[in-house]
């Protein structure tokens, strides 16, 4: 069964300190992965989707790595601002026709 | 550029009361998942449905039914409520059930107090 971990639970960083969200997953037979942002009482936004073919992913300040064999991925954040604060969770899917496995997040604070 | 939209968005219930979540998306998306978020167990799927005319149970199908009621809407129904359902829902859609480029779009979700 997947199982996808993100540590730390919470993370708080001054404003404009470039920083590295992980997370890890069980199986590395994975489809794809994604990176969402939820902001406090909203539903989730997806920001990142990497297929298991490729390596990486990028938009504005934001760049997604992955490497399936060692079942790991980063969120890197450059410049972070307040406006970043938020939960940060990854999923993954594994095989055809299966569903997102989510990891629990991380509660990311930029203070000003 | 409505999306998913949910409805309620919020909702308190005495034990024993049943009530229906409503889901609807129009981005003509094939599949639509319902999923609960309890703090310290993240996302969880419920039920989901492929595509119209199919249901299947996710990770945490009791004391839930679904129903697709056409390729827009999909209805998630607690029949007799329990303080245990107390949680956050979230109705997701995506273009096809587990492809490589399959990505999940949310609603705001449905705040729901059992008492």
């Amino acid at each position: 069964k997947q199982e996808v971990t993100q540590i730390p639970a919470a993370l708080s960083v001054p404003e404009g300190e470039n920083l590295v969200l992980n997370c890890s997953f069980t199986d590395s037979a994975i489809y794809n992965l994604q990176w969402f942002r939820q902001d406090p009482g909203k539903g989730l936004t997806s920001l990142l989707l990497i297929q298991s073919s490729q390596r990486e992913q990028t938009s504005g300040r934001l760049n997604a790595s992955l490497d399936k064999s060692s079942g790991r991925s980063t969120l890197y954040i450059a410049a972070s601002q307040p406006g970043d604060s938020a939960t940060y969770l990854c999923a993954v899917i594994t095989g055809a026709n299966s569903k997102l496995t989510f990891g629990k997040g991380i509660t990311l604070s930029v203070r000003p | 550029n409505a999306g998913v939209t949910q409805t309620p968005k919020f909702q308190v219930l005495k034990t024993g009361q049943s009530m229906t979540l409503q889901c609807a998306q129009d981005m003509n998306h094939n599949s639509m998942y319902w999923y609960r978020q309890d703090p310290g167990m993240g996302l969880r799927l419920i039920y989901y449905s492929a595509s119209e005319g199919t249901t299947d149970k996710g990770e945490v199908p009791n004391g839930y039914n679904v129903s697709r009621l056409n390729k827009r809407e999909f209805s998630l129904r607690l029949e007799s409520a329990a303080p245990s359902q107390t949680s956050v829902y979230f109705c997701a859609s995506s273009e096809a059930l587990g492809g490589f480029n399959e990505k999940l779009f949310f609603g705001s979700g449905t705040q729901l107090s059992v008492l």
